[in-house]
């Protein structure tokens, strides 16, 4: 079965630092991979996906990511965060074939200081 | 468009009862997932409905269930409630069912069982 695991469950950054959340994935074939954010009190936002093509995909607010096929990896990165990017990041796997939706990591949460 | 909207936003219940929660899709979106979210467990798969049919189903006891209405709408039931249902319980839908389609989350219900 798929499993997705994000290392990090608490990172702290200062306004105007880049970012790297990473996420690491467990799928026999190439998966389709998201990653969303949510913001206290509120749903799943979707900042970005792969299926194929281009490993580096760009996504809404800045954010970037990078599907590294030989690392099992799936890192999000923004290059200057803003403290509106409080919020708790989750990476997820969606099945190309099977029984279930979406996968999801345990999240990472990040604090951006001023 | 309006977004997922879901009822209630908030719920307090007691062990033992039942309860329900309430999804309306995107307009013209047909597939309707659910997801359990919890500290201790993360994001689960729940179900997924699709033109009125279950189509997918994630690792829960019995006691939850769903339907989808022929407007897409859905609803899910959580029957004789344990104190670990606490939890949030988030709708999210897309235009079918395909794995290729983004999934479009709610804010979520916050059910509390005392």
């Amino acid at each position: 079965a798929q499993s997705v695991t994000q290392p990090d469950i608490h990172i702290t950054v200062s306004e105007g630092a880049s970012l790297e959340l990473r996420c690491n994935y467990s799928y026999g074939a190439t998966p389709y991979l998201f990653w969303y954010v949510q913001s206290p009190g509120q749903g799943l936002q979707l900042l970005l996906k792969y299926f194929s093509g281009d490993t580096l995909v760009q996504g809404i607010k800045g954010f970037e990511a990078e599907f590294k096929r030989s690392q099992s990896s799936f890192n999000l990165r923004k290059p200057s965060v803003h403290w509106s990017d409080a919020a708790e990041y989750f990476c997820a796997v969606g099945p190309q074939g099977g029984s279930e939706k979406l996968v999801f990591g345990k999240g990472t949460k990040l604090t951006v200081n001023p | 468009k309006a977004g997922v909207t879901q009822t209630p936003r908030y719920l307090i219940k007691t062990r033992g009862q039942q309860v329900t929660l309430s999804c309306s899709p995107i307009s013209g979106h047909r597939s309707v997932s659910w997801y359990q979210q919890t500290p201790g467990q993360g994001l689960q798969f729940l179900f997924e409905y699709f033109s009125e049919t279950q189509r997918n189903k994630g690792n829960f006891p019995g006691r939850f269930s769903g339907r989808q209405f022929s407007n897409s709408r859905s609803e899910m039931n959580v029957s004789t409630l344990e104190l670990g249902d606490s939890a949030l319980y988030l709708c999210a839908s897309s235009l079918v069912d395909k794995n290729t389609d983004t999934q479009y989350f709610g804010p979520g219900t916050r059910l509390t069982v005392l």
